[in-house]
C-alpha cells in the first residue's frame, strides 16, 4: 500500500541552527500539506501546496519558515534559524487531485531545539 | 487556530466498554472528518461524515452530525487494547483541515 514517506524520524538540534525535513507523498498526489503538532495539541496547517504552487501559507512564519516544492512531486521544510518554541511533530500529508477528500499523513518528524 | 474543541480530554475505560467523545467548532464546513494517532505516529483517517448527513457507521465506528449545534460525536463500541489512541476531530472547508485538540483514550486490559 502507498504511503507518505517522511525524514529524518527524529531531529535533536540546537537552537539557531537550520533544519530541514523531507516528504515524498503518495504517487501522483497533487496536493500536499506540511502540519506542526505540538505536544498535547491537535496538527496546525502551515502550509498547502498544489503541485509546485503554494495555495495557502498563510500560518507560515515566513521570517523563519520557507517550504518547496520544486518539481511538483517530493517537498521541503525548513527552518532557519531553529527557536525553542519550534519543538514539535512536523507532519506532511498528501491527496489525490479533484474531489478526492482524504489526507493521508506520514509518519512526522519529530524536532526537538535545546 | 484551531477550529474544534474535543470533549473529554481524556477517557480511560475497560476493554470490552464504549467510548464516545464529542467535537464542537465555529464555522460552517463541508465535512467533518476524525483521525486516530497511536503515541508518536502519524494520524489515520477514520471516517467522514458528510455535513448533509447525520449519522455514519463504519465497523465498529458511529459518529453523528449535528450541524445546527456545530457538534460531532465519535463512538468506539466494545473498545480493544489497541484502539488506545489520540482521536481527532477535523472540520473540512475547501480541502483544508482544521484539527481539534483531541481526546485521549486509554483502554485498560
Amino acid at each position: 500500500e502507498a504511503e507518505v514517506a517522511q525524514s529524518p524520524r527524529y531531529k535533536i538540534t540546537e537552537k539557531s541552527q537550520a533544519v530541514a525535513f523531507w516528504c515524498d507523498p503518495i504517487s501522483g498526489h497533487a496536493t500536499l500539506y506540511w502540519y506542526r503538532q505540538i505536544l498535547g495539541q491537535g496538527p496546525e496547517l502551515l502550509v498547502q501546496f498544489q503541485d509546485e504552487s503554494v495555495v495557502d501559507d498563510s500560518q507560515l512564519p515566513k521570517d523563519r519558515f520557507s517550504a518547496e516544492r520544486l518539481k511538483g512531486v517530493d517537498s521541503t521544510l525548513k527552518i532557519q534559524p531553529a527557536e525553542l518554541g519550534d519543538s514539535a511533530m512536523y507532519l506532511c500529508a498528501s491527496r489525490a487531485s479533484g474531489r478526492a477528500i482524504e489526507q493521508y499523513f506520514g509518519p512526522g518528524t519529530r524536532l526537538t531545539v535545546t | 487556530s484551531q477550529q474544534g474543541e474535543e470533549d473529554p480530554q481524556a477517557l480511560s475505560i475497560q476493554e470490552g466498554e464504549n467510548a464516545t467523545m464529542n467535537c464542537s467548532y465555529k464555522t460552517s464546513i463541508n465535512n467533518l472528518q476524525w483521525y486516530r494517532q497511536n503515541s508518536g505516529r502519524g494520524l489515520v483517517h477514520l471516517i467522514l461524515i458528510r455535513s448533509n448527513e447525520r449519522e455514519k457507521h463504519s465497523g465498529r465506528l458511529r459518529v453523528t452530525l449535528d450541524t445546527s449545534k456545530k457538534s460531532s460525536s465519535l463512538l468506539i463500541t466494545a473498545s480493544r487494547a489497541a484502539d488506545t489512541a489520540s482521536y481527532f476531530c477535523a472540520t473540512a472547508t475547501d480541502y483544508k483541515l482544521s484539527f481539534g485538540a483531541g481526546t485521549t483514550v486509554t483502554v485498560r486490559a
